[in-house]
């Protein structure tokens, strides 16, 4: 079965610092690989996926993400944080028939200025 | 916008009774995946439907059923509702599996 791990639940960085965001993927097959973000009292947007093309993965808002086979990681990172990107990010793989996706738990994002 | 839609936004219900939470997916997409949001779970998937057929399903009680129907849009009916369903539910659609998927602003069900 496939899985994804988000470390740490809640992550606070300062506005104009790096973001990073981690997630590790569990799965017998090259996976298709999604970040999502969750603003307050809203559904889920798609900030990025990776579907074993390039690596390197930009997304919107200024994300990107990089697939790493070999640490079987797809971390989410940002150049320099803005206020307005506190929310909540989901890593998700694609389950091998493409037919739902798995989510992590979830990392909370705070900016503080 | 995503282009989902689901009806109704708020529901307040008590145990034991019956609810029907409705969404019509983005235009031209086939699939339509129903998701659960709680606290404790985090995001659940309960069930895909393609085309009007069951294609996954995930953890879904036996409580709960959904359905596609002709015109694509589905329902998710929720039964003998106790105080643990309380959570937001999510209806998402793509065009097929392994397409992107865009999730809807959810329905906020509360059971008292």
């Amino acid at each position: 079965a496939q899985s994804v791990t988000q470390l740490g639940s809640h992550v606070s960085v300062s506005e104009g610092a790096l973001v990073l965001l981690r997630c590790n993927y569990s799965s017998s097959v090259p996976p298709y690989l999604f970040w999502y973000v969750q603003y307050p009292n809203q559904g889920l947007q798609l900030l990025l996926k990776y579907t074993s093309a390039a690596t390197l993965v930009k997304g919107i808002n200024g994300f990107e993400a990089e697939f790493k086979k070999s640490e079987t990681s797809f971390h989410l990172t940002k150049p320099s944080a803005h206020m307005s990107d506190a929310a909540e990010y989901f890593c998700a793989v694609s389950n091998q028939a493409g037919t739902a996706l798995i989510f992590g738990k979830g990392t909370t994002l705070s900016v503080s200025s | 916008d995503s282009g989902v839609t689901q009806t109704p936004k708020h529901l307040i219900t008590a145990t034991g009774q019956r609810v029907t939470l409705r969404c019509s997916p983005r235009s031209g997409d086939l699939s339509v995946y129903w998701y659960q949001q709680s606290l404790d779970q985090g995001l659940q998937f309960l069930i895909h439907y393609y085309n009007g057929e069951e294609r996954a399903k995930g953890n879904i009680l036996e409580r709960f059923s959904a359905q596609q129907f002709p015109d694509l849009h589905s329902e998710l009916n929720l039964s003998s509702l106790e105080l643990g369903d309380s959570a937001l539910y999510f209806c998402a659609s793509s065009v097929e599996p392994r397409n992107t998927i865009y999730f809807g602003e959810g329905s906020w069900l509360t059971v008292v």
